[in-house]
């Protein structure tokens, strides 16, 4: 069955520090693997996706994630951290063989500390 | 842009009411979803449908019932709620695929529901 992991549901950085927010994932097959941020009071928005192509993907916002095979895992990473950047940020899964729907993880919550 | 709309932001419902959650999108996505959103337990799926009159649960049915009887709609109806069903519900929806591909889910804004 699929899963995903993050690592550490609150996560607390300097504005101008490097963002890191972890990510380990299960899977049966090859997955499809998917950053959302959720900012205060609204919906789910898309980050980035990793889709089997390039393993190095870069989203919107000056976010990157890396997809490792061998580790599984598709941490999140920004070199510099803005204020804006503060909301809860989720990883997700594609839902196995032939499966249209989403395995999230249990988020992390990014505060920036000015 | 896709757009998903959401019926309500903020709900208050009373305990054994029955509550029914719309949700609208306007891109001809076949597949949509209903998720609730708790803390520390991120996104857990509760139903979802490939399409008009198909329906699937997910991984925390109980207590809930959906109904998709147009493609662009999707309703969750909660039968009697309960205080244990307070809590945030988004919707998503996502273009269905073969094999090979898998698109990303949109979101609407979600629905706050408190039952007292």
């Amino acid at each position: 069955a699929q899963s995903v992991t993050q690592l550490g549901s609150h996560v607390s950085v300097s504005e101008g520090a490097l963002v890191l927010l972890r990510c380990n994932y299960s899977s049966s097959v090859p997955p499809y693997l998917f950053w959302y941020v959720q900012y205060p009071n609204q919906g789910l928005q898309l980050l980035l996706k990793y889709t089997s192509a390039a393993t190095l993907v870069k989203g919107i916002n000056g976010f990157e994630a890396e997809f490792k095979k061998s580790e599984t895992s598709f941490h999140l990473t920004k070199p510099s951290a803005h204020m804006r950047d503060a909301a809860e940020y989720f990883c997700a899964v594609s839902g196995g063989q032939g499966a249209q729907k989403l395995v999230f993880g249990q988020g992390t919550r990014l505060t920036i500390n000015p | 842009d896709v757009k998903v709309t959401q019926s309500s932001r903020y709900l208050v419902k009373r305990t054994g009411e029955k509550v029914f959650l719309e949700c609208v999108q306007d891109m001809d996505h076949e597949n949509m979803f209903w998720y609730r959103q708790d803390p520390g337990l991120g996104l857990r799926l509760i139903y979802f449908s490939y399409d008009v009159k198909m329906k699937e649960k997910g991984d925390i049915p109980e207590g809930y019932s959906v109904s998709r009887e147009k493609k662009e709609r999707f309703s969750l109806i909660l039968e009697s709620a309960s205080t244990n069903q307070t809590s945030m519900y988004l919707c998503a929806s996502s273009i269905k695929r073969t094999s090979g591909s898998f698109d990303e889910q949109y979101f609407g804004p979600g629905t706050r529901l408190t039952v007292t």
